[in-house]
């Protein structure tokens, strides 16, 4: 079936360095990839996404990149800050539609 | 404008209940989506439903789980003699139009633990 990876499953950074997750998949028909953040016991809160007619998206501290030969995309976050540290999940539809697969989440903590 | 809605946060069923999930989509929302997510896993499409149409329920386990979303009232999950595999946190989601593309909005979650 298809699949998304994702690494690492744990990253610590000090404050201020910069943290990057790292996603591949598996369907070549994908075509939209959001990025959600989820605090211990919360809801994931989608904090950036983007869609196959473009390599980069920015949005304040947050990047994300797409390389579709590849198949993967990865999420920057610049000078972190200690209200960074959750789990963040990458995801991916299905062939252009509305099933998103997910991956197995990174959890990031960023050490004052 | 409220986000999702699911009720309860918390539920704590003993083997053999029944447990029923509720989801109200975002204002405006016809479309809902349920994800069940076990520790340290990612989320997992169970079902797509729009108001009265079960639009495709291929991530849910073909015995004991129903879904529904009545024209009137929230979106139920429903799981019937749960066991304790069934203990997770469910998501629900909605969105404004069919997610291709489309931006999903998670509730809270319901954590359900079975005895």
């Amino acid at each position: 079936g298809e699949n998304v990876e994702q690494h690492p499953s744990t990253l610590s950074v000090q404050e201020g360095d910069s943290a990057v997750i790292k996603c591949t998949y598996s369907d070549s028909a994908s075509n939209y990839f959001p990025w959600y953040k989820q605090e211990l016991g919360k809801r994931p809160q989608l904090i950036i996404d983007i869609r196959s007619n473009v390599g980069e998206k920015k949005d304040q501290r947050i990047a994300v990149t797409l390389n579709k030969t590849a198949k993967h995309f990865s999420l920057h976050i610049t000078e972190t800050q200690p209200e960074d540290s959750a789990v963040y999940f990458c995801a991916a539809d299905t062939s252009g539609t509305y099933k998103y697969i997910f991956g197995t989440g990174t959890r990031l903590k960023v050490l004052a | 404008n409220a986000g999702v809605m699911q009720n309860p946060r918390h539920l704590v069923r003993r083997r053999g209940q029944e447990a029923r999930l509720r989801c109200s989509p975002m204002k405006g929302h016809s479309h809902v989506y349920w994800y069940r997510q076990l520790p340290e896993e990612g989320l997992k499409f169970m079902v797509y439903l729009q108001k009265e149409n079960i639009i495709d329920e291929s991530g849910m386990p073909k015995e004991r789980f129903s879904a529904e979303f009545p024209k009137e009232g929230p979106s139920i999950l429903r799981i019937q003699q749960v066991v304790r595999g069934d203990s997770a946190a469910y998501f629900c989601a909605s969105s404004l139009r069919r997610a291709t593309n489309e931006k999903l909005f998670f509730g809270s979650g319901t954590q359900l633990s079975v005895l």
